[in-house]
């Protein structure tokens, strides 16, 4: 079984850009979410889906945004890029989203922004 | 807020010593608690899990304790090999559909 796929591996961006970041999850999950990790900040969490549908969001500008398909594979896209948003970009899935069920994480995305 | 913390960022242990990894947590509502192995170049990877109900865990060469008094978690690593060598994190279920991660540990194995 396929594990977290996330693509691409890496991007470079200049400031003011925008960037789309791709993930499909284990077959099977539903619920999708996004984290971002930087050495000085550590994973911090961005939004999670389930069935299409956002139910929860962190503490992030709304330059970031995401989607999820029906398919459950989900995109975020951040706009209006910053020096500040280079990081790694890791998604993760799980089954049904719940409290108690443990997340799987792709590779991630690093971008770096110029 | 809500906040995980590791006491220890890096952490150097001889090659077939036993590993101790600590974490502490504040929110005592917090039912479930997981780690996570980071190498380089890769995400997050699972090792252990446990919920609230519980006080020890054990899986193959791992081991998490939870002591709830005090807010606390450790992972125990028996045999510590070269592979084990990674970033480990702690986190805990916070609000909904999210986890709480902790600023990681880094694990350095002598050889």
């Amino acid at each position: 079984k396929a594990g977290v796929t996330q693509t691409p591996r890496y991007l470079i961006k200049t400031r003011g850009q925008q960037v789309t970041l791709s993930c499909s999850p284990i077959s099977g999950h539903r619920s999708v979410s996004w984290y971002q990790q930087t050495p000085g900040q550590g994973l911090q969490f961005l939004f999670e889906y389930f069935s299409e549908t956002q139910r929860n969001k962190g503490n992030f500008p709304g330059r970031f945004s995401g989607r999820q398909f029906s398919n459950s594979r989900s995109e975020m896209n951040v706009s209006t890029l910053e020096l500040g948003d280079s990081a790694l970009y890791l998604c993760a899935s799980s089954l049904l989203g719940t409290e108690n069920e443990k997340l799987f994480f792709g590779s991630g995305t690093q971008l770096s922004v110029l | 807020g809500e906040s995980v913390g590791l006491h220890l960022p890096t952490l150097s242990v001889q090659e077939g010593d036993n590993s101790i990894i600590n974490c502490a947590y504040s929110n005592s509502a917090s039912d479930y608690f997981i780690w996570y192995k980071q190498e380089s170049g890769k995400g997050p990877q699972f090792i252990i899990d446990i919920r609230s109900n519980m006080d020890k865990r054990q899986g193959q060469r791992v081991t998490v304790l939870l002591n709830k008094t005090v807010k606390h978690l450790s992972l125990q690593i028996a045999a510590t090999q070269p592979g084990d060598s990674a970033v480990y994190f702690c986190a805990e279920t916070g609000s909904s559909y999210k986890l709480i991660f902790g600023s990681g540990t880094r694990l350095l194995v002598r050889p």
